[in-house]
């Protein structure tokens, strides 16, 4: 069976420091992967998607970043942290075979940037 | 940009009723999901319903779509303390791979 594995679960940075978030999936091949945020109460913002190694797509601009250096990892990094970028990270996959197919979320960051 | 929002925003209910909670939504659509997620964690996958599909019922779950009204609404049957949650719609469209995820409607179920 699949499982995606998210790490760190909370992570309190200051200002300034860099950051890195990693993602992995096992059980299966060539998945599309997610990097989503969540402020308090509100919706999902849709950060980076990947549909391959190498391969990035970014939704909205911003000082954060994503890489993809094998085909089940995908890493949410920053060189600054912005008191902004506080929030509950999600990485998220799916299958390639078609699109709009479910999503399937891991246990989420939440980073406090102070 | 969020396409699916949820209705009501925030809904509390006892142990035994049903919660029914709405969805619209503006382009037209592929599919549509809905979501679970509790407090501090990952979203769960509930249900995808196709817009050629009407209606699709899981466990106490049933979920209804109008493709002519843009909505779709999701009841939980004879509602229990463990289904307080955030419940999110996402619409799916076009080519894209990515569902877009509207804003939640949170759930209280008092015991």
């Amino acid at each position: 069976s699949q499982t995606i594995h998210q790490w760190p679960a909370t992570l309190v940075q200051p200002v300034g420091s860099p950051l890195s978030l990693e993602c992995t999936v096992e059980g299966t091949s060539n998945p599309n992967l997610y990097w989503y945020r969540q402020a308090a109460g509100r919706g999902l913002q849709l950060l980076f998607y990947s549909v391959g190694i190498g391969q990035i797509s970014s939704e909205v601009p911003q000082n954060l970043s994503a890489s993809r250096p094998q085909d089940r990892q995908f890493i949410l990094s920053s060189k600054k942290l912005l008191l902004s970028d506080s929030g509950f990270y999600l990485c998220a996959w799916s299958t390639g075979a078609s699109t709009n197919e479910k999503l399937f979320f891991g246990s989420g960051t939440q980073l406090s940037v102070l | 940009s969020q396409q699916g929002e949820e209705d009501p925003q925030a809904l509390s209910i006892q142990e035994g009723e049903n919660a029914t909670m709405n969805c619209s939504y503006k382009t037209s659509i592929n599919n549509l999901q809905w979501y679970r997620q509790n407090s501090g964690r990952g979203l769960v996958h509930l249900i995808l319903i196709r817009s050629n599909e009407r209606e699709k019922h899981s466990g106490r779950l049933r979920v209804t779509l109008d493709t002519s009204k843009k909505s779709s609404s999701l009841l939980i049957t004879a509602s229990r303390a463990a289904d307080t949650a955030s419940y999110f719609c996402a619409t799916g469209s076009g080519g894209s791979y990515i569902p877009t995820f509207g804003r939640g409607t949170s759930l209280i179920v008092h015991p």
